[in-house]
């Protein structure tokens, strides 16, 4: 089975910290993606990447960065947290054969920011 | 953007019945996902129907896809209480895209 992993199921931070997500997974898949999920908005795209040091901008980059030093783990950045970064971030992959193929996620990291 | 949107936005039946769970999308697919959530926790890969596809099986769920209406469903038949989640639907944005974008969900509650 494919897993998926993230560095912590809560994480509590201070406004203006700098706060790292990782992920990894073991499936060897070439793309994957950090989400947003916050209540009546569903979830947003924020970054995503198809191959190691490669990324791509999604619907809602701003106030983010990323990393994606190895093939299996991709890091979500916020170089400045603020209160309105208070969510549910969550990480997925995918392989790349075939495109458009279903995506695994991670159990999902409930950050708070104070 | 958002591109599907289910319906409804949330749902609660008796344990044993059918749930039934509509999702509408806008552009062109390749293929329509569905996804479920348990309270606080990942997503879940359930079903991909594709274009070429009308009507996909598996266990208790049933997708249907209709391209000409833009809409799918997804039916789960004698429910369970294990069966209380949020539902989602997703497509991808376009022809070798790499972005799926998932709709808002159906909240699914499954009395005992």
């Amino acid at each position: 089975d494919v897993k998926v992993t993230q560095s912590s199921r809560y994480l509590v931070k201070r406004t203006g910290e700098k706060v790292f997500l990782e992920c990894v997974q073991d499936m060897d898949h070439e793309n994957m993606f950090w989400y947003r999920q916050d209540p009546g908005l569903g979830l947003r795209l924020i970054y995503f990447s198809y191959d190691v040091k490669m990324k791509e901008k999604g619907d809602i980059p701003e106030g983010y960065s990323v990393s994606r030093e190895k093939k299996e783990r991709f890091s979500l950045i916020l170089e400045s947290a603020s209160t309105n970064q208070t969510s549910m971030y969550l990480c997925a992959s995918t392989w790349v054969e075939g495109l458009m193929n279903e995506q695994f996620f991670g159990p999902g990291t409930r950050l708070t920011v104070l | 953007s958002q591109q599907g949107e289910e319906d409804p936005q949330a749902l609660s039946i008796q344990e044993g019945e059918n749930a039934t769970m509509n999702c509408s999308y806008k552009t062109s697919i390749n293929n329509l996902q569905w996804y479920r959530q348990n309270s606080g926790r990942g997503l879940v890969h359930l079903i991909l129907i594709r274009s070429n596809e009308r009507e996909k099986h598996s266990g208790r769920l049933r997708v249907t896809l209709d391209t000409s209406k833009k809409s799918s469903s997804l039916l789960i038949t004698a429910s369970r209480a294990a069966d209380t989640a949020s539902y989602f639907c997703a497509q991808y944005s376009g022809a070798g895209s790499y972005q799926l974008t998932f709709g808002k969900g159906t909240k699914l509650s499954v009395i005992p």
